[in-house]
């Protein structure tokens, strides 16, 4: 596709359920970026990847968020037993180098907890 | 690190006025100055940058100006639409840390 794809763009779930967040980066962007978005408030970083790695875990709110990519595309993140605190717009974002510039978001997916 | 701080929060224009929205930062290293606009529902996007050897940059409307010896940046928005009511984003980045977003300014812009 042309943009950064999320899905689903909704997700309503019980606390304590599962659930997966999906990513699909522009073609070709080696660099992709997880970030949280509390109602009115600015992006939490959460974590990146170069490639398939992820250098730099340290934005994940707690040991039951995790994330994996294969394939230097796709991206997942996974929130365990989720929490009502854990409601909030999670933004994917990708970028064609390693520089962290020019970042290319995708329009989120708004995560209920109930 | 870097401790950014947008002037202001909120700002209300009327339709055809300018804009300006200014970002100070602490971080001497950073070397990198985006704005980014974040439109209702959808992610923030990229609209102008600049870099640290470069004091003013022109795209259309919009502008950003750099005094990197003060440690500042602003937006400036002229002719204002209201398609420019979004919420506004100064970003700026030294060294290959991800791009630390704060909560930015909200423009409203009144037809």
């Amino acid at each position: 596709g042309a943009g950064v794809s999320q899905s689903p763009s909704n997700k309503v779930t019980e606390k304590g359920k599962d659930v997966e967040l999906r990513c699909d980066p522009i073609s070709g962007h080696t660099a992709l970026y997880w970030y949280r978005q509390s109602l009115g408030q600015g992006l939490e970083f959460l974590i990146y990847f170069q490639g398939n790695s992820a250098p730099d875990k340290s934005g994940l709110p707690s040991d039951r968020f995790s994330a994996e990519r294969t394939g230097g595309s796709v991206s997942t993140l996974t929130i365990q037993r989720t929490q009502q605190e854990d409601s909030a717009v999670y933004l994917c974002a990708s970028s064609w180098d390693t520089s962290g510039e020019k970042l290319f978001f995708g329009s989120g997916t708004q995560l209920s907890v109930l | 690190g870097e401790n950014v701080e947008q002037h202001p929060s909120t700002l209300s224009v009327q339709e055809g006025d300018s804009a300006v929205i200014k970002c100070t930062y602490s971080d001497s290293a950073s070397n990198y100055f985006p704005w980014y606009k974040q439109e209702l529902g959808k992610g923030p996007q990229l609209i102008i940058d600049i870099r640290s050897n470069v004091g003013e940059k022109k795209d259309q409307r919009i502008a950003v100006t750099l005094n990197k010896t003060a440690k500042h940046f602003s937006l400036h928005i002229t002719e204002t639409q209201p398609e420019d009511s979004a919420v506004y984003f100064c970003v700026p980045k030294g060294g290959n840390t991800p791009l630390v977003f704060g909560k930015g300014t909200r423009l409203s812009v009144i037809a």
